[in-house]
């Protein structure tokens, strides 16, 4: 079956600290792969997405995330964590064969602390 | 440009009762998904309309959701009767372009 997982559920960090948020799917071929980031109030916004080519792609806010297709993953990372980055972070992926439909990791919640 | 806009925010029901949750997608886009979050649970998809025609609703938990877009503008979300484990977060979400969805900030339902 189909899955997103996402292993944290959880992670503190200090401000000004590195980030690696983990993403790992199952999927027969290269799915197009997102990074969504809600933080309260508000609706999912688009980090960044990867569809083909260059396997380390920018992101807004400063992230970047890295497409490793031997290890099924697409971590999310950024090298200096800001109070403001305090929020949910939702991997997603669109198998591109299946139709249109998203399918979504569980959330990892960041809390910054100062 | 306005983004996708839910309504109600936030909506409490009793079990057995009827809900109505709104979508106003971007303006232009065809594309208009539904999804569902419950709580600790990964957001799952729930239908896909292209204008005002469902185009996949392979999501939809059981026939007590309905949903409509009328004339491929806002749509429509129904639950009735509601039960318990129906309570989450809807969300949803606009595309003019495949794989660029554009997410509203859910409306959150609970039913007591």
């Amino acid at each position: 079956a189909q899955s997103v997982t996402q292993p944290d559920i959880h992670i503190t960090v200090s401000e000004g600290a590195s980030l690696e948020l983990r993403c790992n799917y199952s999927y027969g071929a290269t799915p197009y792969l997102f990074w969504y980031v809600q933080s309260p109030g508000q609706g999912l916004q688009l980090l960044l997405k990867y569809f083909s080519g260059d396997t380390l792609v920018q992101g807004i806010k400063g992230f970047e995330a890295e497409f490793k297709r031997s290890q099924s993953s697409f971590n999310l990372r950024k090298p200096s964590v800001h109070w403001s980055d305090a929020a949910e972070y939702f991997c997603a992926v669109a198998p591109g064969d299946t139709g249109n439909q998203f399918y979504f990791g569980t959330g990892t919640s960041l809390t910054v602390i100062p | 440009e306005a983004g996708v806009t839910q309504f109600p925010s936030h909506s409490v029901i009793e079990k057995g009762q009827t809900v109505t949750l709104r979508c106003d997608p971007i303006s232009g886009h065809d594309n208009l998904y539904w999804y569902r979050r419950v709580m600790g649970k990964e957001i799952k998809f729930l239908l896909h309309f292209v204008k005002e025609s469902k185009q996949d609703e392979s999501g939809m938990p059981n026939n007590r959701f309905l949903a409509e877009r009328t004339g491929g503008t806002y749509s429509t979300l129904k639950v009735q009767p509601a039960e318990l484990e129906d309570s989450g977060v809807y969300f949803c979400a606009s595309s003019q372009l495949t794989y660029e969805q554009y997410f509203g900030p859910g409306t959150r339902l609970t039913v007591t």
